[in-house]
């Protein structure tokens, strides 16, 4: 089946720590996004890529990063300079920028 | 500065109990306008893209209309299984990027 597979589903992680959250698509969809998600708050976007090898900032970059080194795959490290990274995280596809974006089941962070 | 406003924040129906909910926006150039249900701790699922106004959709019990400020997302005799968050979002002006709204948590009693 095609879709977005995100992983893990839980993390925990400690203070001074830097974590990794995988998303892979099999959609051949060529823009990807990370998304966070926090109670009581709209969703707001991290980074996002139109192409391999290309990515920006989105509204809330401080403290993460992300690599788009094949179409299928966009990785995002929560790094130590995050002050808050517990959150529920959306990694994201479309077509093309500007098509409907499909997201996958997510990937909940907490610091311990 | 773009906003997209979504009302009510919370919604209890009864089974049977056709309701509406709001999203507001205010964007130049109005690109596309989409909908969205999230289940708790679950991603956000699809459902409907609306380009301009008067444009309705239909799936199921849900249909959504959009006229030139807003957008409402009609719920016909709903049932418990609605039960969700419904997420409004805004793609405009030279931005594909879509701006969301906080959402709309509707619950549904049998």
């Amino acid at each position: 089946d095609g879709g977005i597979t995100q992983s893990p589903k839980y993390l925990f992680r400690k203070e001074g720590q830097n974590v990794t959250l995988s998303c892979e698509q099999n959609l051949n969809h060529d823009a990807m996004y990370w998304y966070r998600q926090d109670p009581g708050q709209g969703l707001r976007l991290i980074y996002y890529s139109q192409i391999v090898n290309d990515f920006q900032k989105g509204d809330i970059a401080e403290g993460y990063s992300v690599s788009r080194e094949k179409k299928e795959s966009f990785p995002l490290t929560v790094t130590s300079a995050q002050k808050n990274p517990t959150a529920f995280y959306l990694c994201a596809s479309s077509i093309s920028a500007g098509n409907t974006i499909y997201f996958g089941e997510g990937s909940w962070l907490t610091v311990v | 500065e773009d906003q997209v406003t979504q009302s009510p924040e919370a919604l209890r129906l009864q089974e049977g109990e056709s309701s509406s909910l709001n999203c507001s926006y205010t964007v130049s150039g109005l690109r596309g306008l989409f909908w969205y249900r999230q289940d708790p701790g679950k991603g956000p699922e699809f459902l409907f893209t609306l380009y301009s106004a008067g444009e309705e959709k239909e799936k199921e019990r849900l249909k959504a209309t959009l006229t030139k400020k807003e957008s409402f997302l009609h719920i016909t005799a709903p049932k418990p299984e609605d039960s969700a968050t419904y997420l409004c979002a805004v793609q405009a002006g030279g931005s594909y990027i879509p701006t969301f709204g906080r959402g709309t948590s509707l619950i549904v009693h049998p």
